[in-house]
This record gives structure tokens, C-alpha cells and sequence, in this order.
């Protein structure tokens, strides 16, 4: 059975404090890797998209790299604004499934 | 534009009741799906339309029944809920169906049942 990992399950940090954020999977065949960031009470918002080992995506204070086990996103110097949860999805080819992770809840404190 | 609508913003509703959420996109997309989210858990899949069409049904009681009109609106009919079923319902939208490509979530819609 695939199996999506997130941790931690939650991370204060402050502005500035660089840290990362990991997500580990044991699935039968990755076909996509997706980063979202949701807010409280709002809908998930679409990061970052991986397709293999290797691969990285940066956006602004955000980048999200791929192994084959797991996947981290970085965020460099947070912003109070950086604040949410953090979820991250696979799919595994089982059409169009998405199986997420519990995900990484995130406060940014000044 | 990535936008996915989704009305109302919030519904409170008894369990006699019988209530509609509906869901539009103008991306394009050939996939839509229907989510329930609980505080503080991910996601959790209900439907899946591909081409208009019923593609997956994730065991989800008779009590919700999906309906895709188009290829831009999807709705979920709601009748006899229970208080369980209370949680953020989202609807999603991709390119094509079977490809591994991202989702794209609309604010959802709060459902209180009482």
C-alpha cells in the first residue's frame, strides 16, 4: 500500500530561520510528486510539481527537491506570512489518485 | 488563470434537508474531483469525473451523489446527512485525467449539519 510521510508534524520557526520540511513515500511507481500549501479554512494551493530523482523547483523563499525515497522543501529566511500548513501528494499512477501526506503545519513568528 | 469557484462559501444544513454544492473551472481541464476535509487531516478523496464521466467512487455513501453537467461544472447533491459528515468540501480540478499532473483546488465549501 502506498504510504506518504510528513514530518515534522509541526514547526515554529522564526523570520529568518532557515529550515526544511521533509516528505517520505513508499509507493509501487511515482509518477508525480506535488507540494501545496494550505491556509486555515481555505482550499489547498498547488507549489511544485516533481517527476524524478534529481529534479528541484524554486519559488521565491520556497524550493522543493526529489529523491527516491523522499522529498524536502526548503524555506529560506521565512516570513510570518510563510505560515501554514504544508502538504505534500503523490500519485501513483492509480488514475489521478492523489494520496497525501498528513502534512507540516508551519508558524513563522517575528 | 488556475482558478477553480466553488458556492456557497459555507452551508448549514439539517439532516432532513436537501442541499447542493457546486464547483466551476474555465482551465479547460477533463478532470474534476470532489474532497472532504476534517480539521487538521489531509484531503480525503470522494469522486473523480473524467471526460464527464464517473471514474472513481472512493465507497462514499448514497447520501452524496456527484453530477458533472459540462466540462466546466461539477456538483455534489447532499440529502440526509448525518452530523458526521460536518467538514470542508473541495473541489479539484486537473488537465486529463490518468496523467500525473496537478491538481488545482478551489476555497471549498464549510459544512455545518445539524
Amino acid at each position: 500500500e502506498d504510504q506518504v510521510t510528513q514530518s515534522p508534524e509541526a514547526l515554529r520557526l522564526q523570520e529568518g530561520e532557515s529550515s526544511s520540511l521533509n516528505c517520505s513515500y513508499t509507493v509501487s511507481g511515482l509518477r508525480g510528486l506535488f507540494w501545496y500549501r494550505q491556509d486555515p479554512g481555505k482550499g489547498p494551493e498547488f507549489l511544485f510539481t516533481l517527476y524524478s530523482a534529481g529534479e528541484e523547483k524554486e519559488k521565491e523563499r520556497l524550493k522543493a527537491t526529489l529523491t527516491k525515497k523522499e522529498s524536502f522543501l526548503h524555506i529560506t529566511a521565512p516570513k510570518p506570512e510563510d505560515s501554514a500548513t504544508y502538504l505534500c501528494a503523490v500519485d501513483t499512477g492509480t488514475a489521478s489518485k492523489l494520496t497525501f501526506g498528513t502534512g507540516t503545519r508551519l508558524q513563522v513568528t517575528l | 488563470d488556475t482558478e477553480v469557484t466553488q458556492t456557497p462559501k459555507h452551508l448549514v444544513m439539517g439532516m432532513t434537508n436537501k442541499k447542493s454544492l457546486k464547483c466551476e473551472q474555465h482551465m479547460g481541464h477533463r478532470a474534476m474531483y470532489w474532497y472532504k476535509q476534517k480539521a487538521k487531516k489531509p484531503p480525503e478523496l470522494m469522486f473523480v469525473y473524467s471526460y464527464e464521466k464517473l471514474s472513481i467512487n472512493e465507497s462514499v455513501p448514497s447520501r452524496f451523489s456527484p453530477e458533472c453537467p459540462n466540462s466546466s461544472l461539477l456538483n455534489l447533491h447532499l440529502h440526509a446527512l448525518q452530523p458526521e459528515d460536518s467538514a470542508l468540501y473541495l473541489c479539484a480540478s486537473s488537465q486529463a485525467p490518468k496523467r500525473a499532473d496537478e491538481q488545482y483546488f478551489g476555497p471549498g465549501t464549510r459544512l455545518t449539519v445539524t
